[in-house]
């Protein structure tokens, strides 16, 4: 079946202890893209990577860092987590056109205290 | 740059109603609008897409959006609505490459 799978889906940490979110796609997509769901502002982007070692920042970049070394995996890094960093995150891939849809991962809630 | 706006938080009908949830979209260019639809504990999945061509894009489940350039809009509509279509809607836009845009969200509550 054609996915994108986030883990964990469920995060509870402290502030200042480093994690990582990890996220796959099985549909050999070149696109791959971090969002961050906050109540009243939709989805916000945080980085995308348009194909294997290539990476840019998105609008909320600060905080969070990612990596692209395999085409399938593209996982979301926070070195010191803070508590404003709690939010629902979900991973998208989509192939290279820009007229494609996204897919998205099933999310996974982070919370810091 | 590239915006879009859902102007209503809520929106609320009865079953077997039509029900329509609006966007309105801000770019230089021509848009790829799409509209995603998010159940509880799920990300988001795709209903439809306008890329070019005609202005009534048909997708998923019944829906169905209509792409009005003059008034750039993109409102999602069902000419009957289901108790299960309840969920949050997100209309979208991406203009060129441009990575894509979302609107706040809009919440869908289909009342038996």
């Amino acid at each position: 079946e054609a996915q994108v799978t986030q883990n964990p889906r469920y995060l509870i940490t402290v502030t200042g202890k480093k994690l990582t979110v990890t996220c796959s796609q099985n549909m050999n997509h070149e696109y791959m893209s971090w969002y961050r769901q906050d109540p009243g502002l939709g989805l916000r982007q945080i980085y995308y990577s348009m194909n294997v070692e290539v990476t840019d920042k998105g609008d909320v970049p600060e905080g969070y860092k990612v990596s692209r070394k395999e085409k399938r995996n593209f996982p979301l890094i926070l070195e010191s987590p803070s508590p404003n960093q709690t939010s629902l995150y979900f991973c998208a891939s989509r192939i290279g056109q820009g007229n494609s849809p996204l897919h998205f991962g099933n999310g996974t809630r982070l919370t810091v205290t | 740059a590239q915006s879009v706006a859902q102007p209503e938080d809520q929106v609320n009908v009865a079953e077997g109603n039509p029900l329509t949830v609006k966007c309105t979209y801000s770019v230089s260019g021509n848009p790829y609008l799409f509209w995603y639809v998010q159940y509880p504990n799920r990300g988001l999945q795709f209903l439809l897409k306008y890329i070019t061509g005609d202005n009534l894009v048909k997708g998923s489940y019944g829906f169905e959006a209509e792409f009005n350039k003059s008034q750039t809009s993109f409102h999602l509509k069902k000419p009957s609505a289901l108790v299960s279509d309840s969920a949050l809607y997100f209309c979208a836009v991406r203009e060129g490459n441009n990575d894509m845009r979302f609107g706040a969200g809009t919440r869908l509550t289909v009342k038996p």
